[in-house]
């Protein structure tokens, strides 16, 4: 079956620090993966979309410079959320999908708590 | 714009009840419709999915929903609930194209109490 994980699962950083997180892909090949953050009481906002061989397309309010992504192979992905801030914790998602289908497999999250 | 409503922020049923969670949809488009539910302290786990054909659709646990293109809908349904039914759903819709990207309702807190 299609599989997602993600590390950690969990992570604390201070204010101003970064941090990196790693989305793998198990059991199909990951052409396109999206990033999510749900920010506390609130819905999934896509960061940005990035499909191999291409051009990673980053949605309004989200940067490169703050988010950027590393999809090197089919199956990994990762991204590091620079300088945090209070405004970044949450739960950060990473959905992946195999190019011709719409279905998206996600992970079970990064959470991050800013200090 | 695309956008997902789902109009209940909250729903709170008996355990054994039957349960609709509203799902609507803005999109021009042939939309590909989800439903997720998000457990406590987790990801997503999808439930079901209509790409085309039946507008009925099945999924996990019982669930199903019906797309009814006229009305904009696509709303959640389970016969029965149980206690571990309690969760956050969240309704989607991926744009055309094939782009891979998803758009989220605010999500449903369903609530059963035994």
């Amino acid at each position: 079956g299609a599989l997602v994980y993600q590390y950690p699962r969990r992570t604390i950083c201070k204010s101003g620090t970064s941090m990196r997180m790693e989305c793998q892909a198990v059991g199909f090949q990951a052409t396109s993966v999206a990033w999510y953050r749900q920010s506390p009481q609130k819905t999934f906002e896509l960061i940005a979309l990035s499909t191999v061989n291409s051009a990673i397309k980053y949605e309004q309010n989200f940067t490169q410079e703050k988010f950027p992504i590393s999809h090197p192979n089919l199956s990994f992905s990762s991204m590091t959320v620079l300088n945090a801030y209070l405004e970044d914790r949450g739960l950060y998602l990473c959905g992946a999908r195999d190019w011709g289908y719409a279905e998206q497999f996600f992970g079970p999250g990064t959470r991050l708590t800013v200090l | 714009a695309q956008s997902v409503t789902q109009p209940d922020a909250r729903v709170t049923v008996s355990e054994g009840a039957s349960l609709q969670l509203r799902c609507k949809y803005s999109y021009s488009g042939t939309p590909y419709l989800f439903w997720y539910v998000q457990y406590p302290r987790q990801g997503l786990q999808l439930l079901l999915k209509y790409y085309s054909g039946d507008p009925v659709v099945q999924g996990v646990n019982g669930f199903e929903a019906e797309f009814i293109k006229s009305n904009s809908s696509f709303h959640l349904r389970k016969a029965s609930v149980h206690w571990s039914d309690s969760a956050v759903y969240f309704c989607a819709v991926s744009v055309t194209g094939n782009t891979g990207k998803l758009i989220f309702g605010l999500g449903t807190t369903l609530q059963v109490q035994p």
